[in-house]
């Protein structure tokens, strides 16, 4: 049962344009939405993260638009660059208190952006 | 800057044997994870550790097993390999005080 589901699976877009990146989960315990990086050979790295408290997010190009009620998130990636080729992991992990960091990832979308 | 350090790279070997992955961190970090990333990229935690306490994900073998020296390094063990053990072994740390992953760059399994 995949608790975290992304779509599409890889995404090709010209550079400039607005690249936008759908995930939607089910546990309702949810609260903390991470979005990880990854380039081929790389390990993961993180990009940007929300909370279940805010519905938005925003560091320089790319944006995370939250919606709790419906369970979904988005990453929008504005002015895509050629170098934003990469895969981008959607997780999330419920507020334990404890912090114990176990993260639930989706399947990742491959994003491609042509020059 | 890779502040996880993972080896080796690439590792080959044949159905039976037994295989170990070595990961250190320099971050001062309090735990540490092995996750598992298959041929469709899905990356499932397979343990976390510190000091205090090792989480094991109930799915996963028992020919799989961490071995930890110092909270610095968190190895792993795979007792006997299987076709399906084939995929890339992810190291991460992070700080109790952060949720923030760092990652090393990955144990590249494959069994023939």
């Amino acid at each position: 049962q995949q608790q975290v589901r992304q779509s599409p699976q890889s995404l090709t877009v010209w550079e400039g344009e607005t690249a936008i990146l759908n995930c939607s989960y089910e546990n309702s315990a949810f609260d903390y939405f991470p979005w990880y990086q990854q380039f081929p050979g790389e390990g993961p790295a993180l990009l940007i993260a929300i909370r279940s408290v805010s519905d938005k997010k925003e560091d320089g190009r790319f944006t995370i638009f939250f919606n709790k009620r419906e369970k979904k998130l988005s990453l929008h990636i504005t002015d895509s660059q050629p170098g934003d080729s990469a895969t981008y992991f959607c997780a999330a992990s419920p507020y334990t208190g404890a912090n114990t960091g176990k993260l639930t990832f989706g399947h990742g979308t491959i994003l491609r952006v042509h020059p | 800057e890779t502040a996880v350090f993972q080896t080796p790279n690439y590792h080959v070997t044949q159905v039976g044997n037994e295989v170990s992955f070595n990961c250190k961190q320099t971050l001062g970090h309090d735990t540490m994870y092995w996750y598992k990333q298959d041929s469709k990229k899905l990356l499932k935690i397979m343990f976390s550790y510190n000091n205090k306490q090792l989480i094991v994900n109930e799915t996963v073998p028992r020919r799989f097993s961490p071995q930890s020296s110092d909270k610095a390094h968190l190895n792993l063990r795979i007792k006997s390999v299987e076709p399906e053990d084939s995929a890339v072994y992810l190291c991460a740390s992070r700080t109790d005080k952060n949720e923030r992953l760092f990652f090393g760059h990955g144990t590249k399994l494959s069994v023939l």
